[in-house]
């Protein structure tokens, strides 16, 4: 699975827009690109996936360059409750499964009033 | 659709005693993986079962091991706690490989575990 790196942390404020980079320049051609969200004494919560260029769903946008070497997470209009740790996931679903996650340390958003 | 549940949330043990964690995944899933989180390391993977056998596994001692059964509902079992085990432990679901572009994981609240 490839390595991915992001930034340890990030401050922002409600209401603005939040983009997390994430870096993964041995991703491999049937890699998938998935972010995960985290609370405290809680388990991950699947964010969004995607293999290249934009994908948007209800809470988020992935941004994936043409390379696919790096991808970049947009939350649009934070909230307080957006504060978390944001993870950053590269690997193929169709060989080793989802369940074979590998993490990296994330990142830790904190959302100001 | 019920979640993911773990049992029990909280454990506290002993040193020297050995502890079994339960899963039961979204019904119809037959993968279930375990993942233990400290503050120190992280997120780290520890197995991975499929159809009751064992895909894939972390680099954690023969001390930890784990099972999974007809129903996809597993366990994990860890023999002679030690202070380092205290972890939040969580369990994943997903369908399983093959899936392609849906295959989200799904976590439990997972099981915090204290050894004194």
């Amino acid at each position: 699975l490839a390595k991915t790196t992001q930034p340890i942390s990030m401050d922002s404020y409600e209401g603005q827009e939040v983009n997390i980079t994430c870096s993964h320049n041995n991703i491999a051609t049937n890699d998938y690109i998935t972010w995960y969200q985290q609370f405290p004494s809680q388990g991950p919560r699947f964010i969004i996936q995607g293999y290249k260029t934009k994908v948007t769903n209800e809470v988020a946008s992935l941004f994936i360059p043409a390379d696919r070497k790096s991808s970049t997470l947009s939350l649009p209009r934070v909230s307080l409750s957006d504060t978390a740790v944001y993870y950053c996931l590269v690997g193929d679903p169709g060989y080793s499964s989802a369940s074979k996650i590998i993490f990296g340390s994330g990142t830790r958003l904190s959302i100001r009033p | 659709k019920a979640g993911v549940t773990q049992t029990p949330r909280y454990l506290i043990k002993t040193r020297g005693q050995q502890v079994t964690l339960s899963c039961s995944p979204i019904s119809g899933h037959r993968s279930v993986s375990w993942y233990q989180q400290t503050p120190g390391q992280g997120l780290q993977f520890l197995f991975e079962y499929f159809s009751e056998t064992q895909r894939n596994k972390g680099n954690f001692p023969g001390r930890f091991s784990g099972r999974q059964f007809s129903n996809s509902r597993s366990e994990m079992n860890v023999s002679t706690l030690e202070l380092g085990d205290s972890a939040l432990y969580l369990c994943a679901s997903s369908l399983g490989p093959g899936q392609g572009m849906n295959t989200e994981a799904f976590f439990g609240q997972g099981t915090r575990l204290t050894v004194v």
